[in-house]
Parts: structure tokens; C-alpha cells; sequence
């Protein structure tokens, strides 16, 4: 059963200061991995996709890693600003039946 | 594009009554999941529908919630009875198939009191 993990749970930096969130999980059979973006009271929006041959994704200040050996992913966001203030999950696909396996996500704060 | 759209937003109801999420998802998605995320934790698969069948419920405890998909395009989730524990987002998704990207509607707040 494939466990994904993300810490911190929560964050809270100035605005400008870059963030990185980190994801683990423990299978390392995945077909992709998902980063969402979960505003308060509303559903997941999807920031990048890494399928499991690629390193990494770029899209705007967002750039996503991934270490499929180590069972790693991170992303990075340049130069925060408050509108970056959200819950960010992660997501693995298993390659044998592809099922999400979700994190709690990071909450991140990004203080004017 | 259209997104996948859900409805209600929002819903509270007692506990021991009957409610129903409907879903449609974007044309040509043939993969519809279902999802419930409590308060503080990710989203928990419930259901998985390719086309009109379905490929997997583990999940869904079956006692009290169902679904369907008609005509492999909109989908309903009910609960019935409600419990108190029920209490969560229920997020509906599709994809174009499976290991694809995924496409998350806004969800339906469900509050059980």
C-alpha cells in the first residue's frame, strides 16, 4: 500500500522568501505524481505532472522534482506572494492499477 | 474546456437522513472518481468508474453509500443513512483514462449534525 507523506504540515514565510515542500512516498513503482493546489473550501487544482520518466516539471515560479529511487518529490516556489497562500498535496499513481495516493498536504501561509 | 462541475456546494443535513452529489465530468473522460477528504487529511479514494462500469470500491462502505455513472457520463453518490462521521468534501475527478492527468471539480461540502 503506497503511504504518502508530506512535511512540514504547515508553513509560514515573508513574502518573496522561496518554499520548498517536500513529499516522500514509499513505493517506488509510480506511474506519475500530481501537485494540487487546495484553496478553503474548494476543490484540488492541478499545478504540475511528472511522469515517472521525467525529473522534473517547470511551470511559471513552480518547479517539481522528482526522485523515484528515493521516493521523493519537491516543490519548489520562487519569490512567494501572499495569493501562494493555499494547501499543496501531493499525489503518486501506482503504475500497476494507478491509484492516487494522496498526502495531508502543506498549508502554507505567505505573510505581506 | 469546461471543468468538472458538482453539485450542491454545500449541504447540511441530521444525521440518519438521505443525501445525494451528483457529477459531470469533462467530455471524452472516460475514468470518474469519487473522493472524500475530511478535515485535515488528503482525499480518500471511494469509487473509480471506467465508462459506465466500475473498476474499483474497495473503499466505499457499501452499507450506507452508493454510486452510479449513467451512460458512462454523470455520476451520483448518495448516502444513506447518514452518520455524523460521513462529515467531509466529497470531491469528484475524471481523467481521459487511466494514469492520466486528473481534473478536480470544486467538491460538495457535506456537514452532518
Amino acid at each position: 500500500k503506497q503511504e504518502v507523506t508530506q512535511i512540514p504540515a504547515a508553513l509560514s514565510v515573508p513574502e518573496g522568501e522561496n518554499l520548498v515542500l517536500n513529499c516522500s512516498f514509499t513505493d517506488s513503482a509510480i506511474y506519475n505524481l500530481q501537485w494540487f493546489r487546495q484553496d478553503p473550501g474548494k476543490g484540488l487544482t492541478s499545478l504540475l505532472l511528472i511522469q515517472s520518466s521525467q525529473r522534473e516539471q517547470t511551470s511559471g515560479r513552480l518547479n517539481a522534482s522528482l526522485d523515484k529511487s528515493s521516493g521523493r518529490s519537491t516543490l519548489y516556489i520562487a519569490a512567494s506572494q501572499p495569493g501562494d497562500s493555499a494547501t499543496y498535496l501531493c499525489a503518486s499513481a501506482r503504475s500497476n492499477d494507478y491509484k492516487l495516493s494522496f498526502g495531508a498536504g502543506t498549508t502554507v501561509t505567505v505573510r505581506a | 474546456e469546461a471543468g468538472v462541475a458538482q453539485s450542491p456546494r454545500y449541504k447540511i443535513i441530521e444525521k440518519r437522513q438521505s443525501v445525494a452529489f451528483w457529477c459531470n465530468p469533462i467530455s471524452g473522460h472516460a475514468t470518474l472518481y469519487w473522493y472524500q477528504q475530511i478535515l485535515g487529511q488528503g482525499p480518500k479514494l471511494l469509487i473509480q468508474f471506467q465508462n459506465n462500469g466500475v473498476v474499483d470500491d474497495s473503499q466505499l462502505p457499501k452499507d450506507r453509500f452508493s454510486a452510479e455513472r449513467l451512460k458512462g457520463v454523470d455520476s451520483t453518490l448518495k448516502i444513506q443513512p447518514a452518520k455524523l462521521e460521513d462529515s467531509a468534501v466529497y470531491l469528484c475527478a475524471s481523467s481521459l483514462g487511466t494514469g492520466g492527468g486528473y481534473t478536480f471539480g470544486s467538491g460538495t461540502r457535506l456537514t452532518v449534525v
